[in-house]
């Protein structure tokens, strides 16, 4: 399973971009990088996922390394509403299961 | 809107009482999950389910019962063998790979 390293904190003002790291050198060929994110007291949010090719959606963009042991979750635009826990995830199975582990994340704060 | 519900949001609980938290799904999706979350801490997993009348526990079940009757709905029983139940709830669903879903959370008190 790959192991994850996020910073604890970012700040962002409001409209500009939001560049979240995180680095995972243990990942091995064929796991897919996932983020989600957790507004205070409510449940998490699935933002975008990846296996070595840049995503794009409507909420972000996600830029993996071409050696895989990094990524960069790009909120192009962030507003207040942006404010949570961001979490660079690895699932994995357990038993028949494909289990999620959050680790601590980094939280954001936009700043108006 | 498709999506996942939860009820109650918030609950209370006696001591020596069981509880039951629903789970509600709209998305058609196969597999359906509980996890369970501390302060400042990471979801551990309760229980799961893969399809209708099948579940499986996960990593922290004891003192917890769930059935899966209905594709639709997942409720889980929080029993009086759950030594520290207080905590915040969430249900997920999935249909096929990775993606989980998840629902808004119930945030379980025990007085």
């Amino acid at each position: 399973d790959a192991k994850t390293t996020q910073p604890p904190s970012m700040d962002c003002a409001e409209g500009r971009a939001a560049n979240l790291p995180c680095n995972h050198s243990t990942i091995s060929g064929n796991e897919y990088v996932y983020w989600y994110r957790q507004i205070h007291s409510q449940g998490p949010q699935y933002i975008i996922h990846g296996l070595k090719n840049n995503e794009t959606n409507e909420m972000a963009s996600l830029i993996i390394t071409e050696d895989r042991k990094s990524s960069t979750l790009i909120l192009p635009h962030a507003t207040l509403r942006d404010t949570a826990v961001y979490y660079c995830i690895f699932p994995y199975s357990s038993g028949s299961a494909r289990q999620l582990t959050f680790g601590s994340g980094t939280q954001l704060t936009v700043l108006p | 809107d498709g999506g996942i519900t939860q009820s109650p949001k918030y609950l209370f609980r006696k001591e020596g009482q069981n509880v039951t938290l629903s789970c509600e799904q709209n998305l058609n999706h196969d597999a359906m999950y509980w996890y369970r979350q501390d302060p400042g801490q990471g979801l551990r997993l309760i229980y799961y389910s893969q399809i209708v009348n099948d579940f499986q526990k996960g990593d922290i079940a004891e003192g917890y019962s769930v059935s899966r009757e209905k594709k639709e709905s997942f409720p889980l029983t929080v029993t009086s063998a759950q030594k520290n139940p207080t905590a915040f709830y969430l249900c997920a669903s999935t249909q096929r790979g990775d993606t989980q879903y998840f629902g808004p959370g119930t945030r379980l008190t025990v007085l």
